[in-house]
């Protein structure tokens, strides 16, 4: 593994189904993230960790829960879909523990469409 | 509320120079980022200031002004393969990233 990896690439999803978006990073960053992109918006958080074991709500969290068992995993859940969750999902990491820049590097995203 | 401020498209030709703006409105600054994003891909990092002044980087070059809330992203004899989303990002007083929308720039030959 080189950097991060998330999967799925891309994701058909009926709504009301349950999904989980899978992140891992190799870089032993402390710190990860979850973005959703949408046309014409920013990109959005939907929850950071700061470290493994604890978690913390960003700009649109509701519908989504997270989970960081250790440094590397970082995994994003729908528990029941609705079509206003299509979008292109952006897991990201970042060294926060101080003297950088805590730059944040991003995975190759994942398509979920919600039907 | 925050606000990140950016053109939505610009169109330049190859071989040329072009600046992207971004001016921003947070509660509290703690840096500035430029992001490329090919269409399709994820965002790379570009660059980052966080001191008023000009950081440069081959052909990129990144200016802050904290005064006035504004940066902008200097790209010099442009490539085809600039065609790009350019993302300016702010690092507000919570530490964490507030995003514009992005500048899709289009390179003409």
């Amino acid at each position: 593994i080189a950097g991060i990896t998330q999967a799925p690439t891309s994701q058909i999803l009926a709504a009301g189904r349950r999904m989980t978006l899978r992140c891992t990073q190799d870089m032993r960053h402390n710190a990860m993230y979850w973005y959703r992109q949408d046309l014409g918006l920013g990109l959005r958080l939907i929850h950071y960790s700061n470290t493994a074991g604890t978690t913390g709500k960003g700009e649109v969290p509701d519908g989504y829960s997270v989970s960081r068992a250790n440094t590397d995993d970082f995994h994003l859940t729908l528990a029941s879909a609705v079509p206003s969750q299509t979008s292109v999902y952006f897991c990201a990491s970042s060294d926060s523990s101080g003297g950088g820049t805590d730059t944040q590097y991003f995975g190759p995203g994942t398509r979920l469409t919600v039907l | 509320g925050q606000n990140i401020d950016q053109p939505t498209e610009m169109t330049a030709t190859e071989g040329a120079i072009v600046q992207i703006n971004c001016t921003y409105q947070t509660s509290g600054f703690n840096g500035l980022f430029w992001y490329q994003q090919h269409a399709g891909e994820a965002p790379t990092f570009l660059s980052y200031n966080v001191l008023d002044g000009l950081e440069e980087k081959g052909r990129f070059s990144s200016f802050l002004s904290r005064s006035k809330g504004y940066s902008y992203l200097l790209l010099k004899e442009l490539q085809m393969k600039d065609s790009a989303s350019y993302l300016c990002a702010v690092r507000d007083s919570n530490y964490q990233l507030i995003w514009g929308a992005g500048t899709k720039l289009i390179i003409k030959p």
